[in-house]
């Protein structure tokens, strides 16, 4: 049985550093097709997608949170570490992490977040 | 970036009735779609992935359809816990990206 868990700050100061970590079970980050990604989500709002790492040390950012965000893993100990620089306010939310792997269907494979943690509310205030 | 456009963002049904949400996608991404269901409070999990075929476990009374830039998310008859807010996601380029959610009233 897979799940994950995030664990972190739930309160940080504007300017400081998010560090987050995803404690997870059921599954290895070095098998071939795994990832474990980062999503967040306003309150209220929709659904972000942050970044991923895959069982290769691939790693995939966010475009506008590239130059902020920081994914890393430690497969030994089944985490994945997210950290995000420079907080603001706009950063208040609801930080999800994901397993993803590979479906196949119709001859072709699709890579999805197919089981997710319950998340972690994070509030950036003074 | 894709930018993945739903509607409506919200709905009021109730149990018993067939509803649909759509999602459309700024450019083409084949059938590399997937639908979730985030109920009040919970993570989202996965219904529907390559846009039409159900995940394992998940009722029959959800269905999706679609390719290229529009695609289709249907509940054939609403039960009273599809009371959720439902996202449309592309996974067929980086960087990831969600539709804004449809939120489901009954």
């Amino acid at each position: 049985q897979i799940t994950l868990e995030e664990s972190g700050p739930t309160l940080v100061k504007p300017t400081q550093t998010l560090t987050l970590t995803c404690n997870f079970s059921g599954f290895s980050l070095s098998t071939s097709g795994v990832g474990v990604g980062w999503i967040r989500q306003p309150p209220g709002k929709a659904l972000e997608w942050l970044a991923v790492i895959f069982w290769n040390d691939d790693t995939r950012y966010s475009p506008s949170l590239k130059s902020r965000l920081i994914i890393t893993k430690d497969t030994s100990r089944n985490q994945v570490v997210v950290t995000l620089t420079n907080v603001d306010p706009v950063d208040t939310a609801t930080y999800y992490c994901a397993h993803g792997t590979y479906y196949y269907h119709s001859r072709a494979s699709h890579w999805f977040f197919d089981l997710w943690g319950r998340g972690t509310l994070v509030t950036v205030s003074s | 970036d894709i930018q993945m456009t739903q509607s409506p963002s919200s709905l009021s049904a109730s149990v018993g009735d067939r509803l649909t949400i759509t999602c459309r996608a700024s450019q083409v991404i084949g059938n590399y779609l997937v639908w979730f269901q985030q109920k009040p409070g919970k993570a989202p999990e996965p219904l529907i992935y390559a846009a039409s075929n159900l995940q394992s476990g998940v009722p029959s009374r959800f269905s999706g359809s679609g390719s290229g830039t529009d695609f289709t998310f249907t509940i054939s008859s609403l039960q009273p816990e599809d009371l959720a807010t439902y996202y449309c996601q592309q996974y067929d380029m980086f960087p990831l990206t969600f539709g804004g959610g449809t939120k489901v009233e009954i």
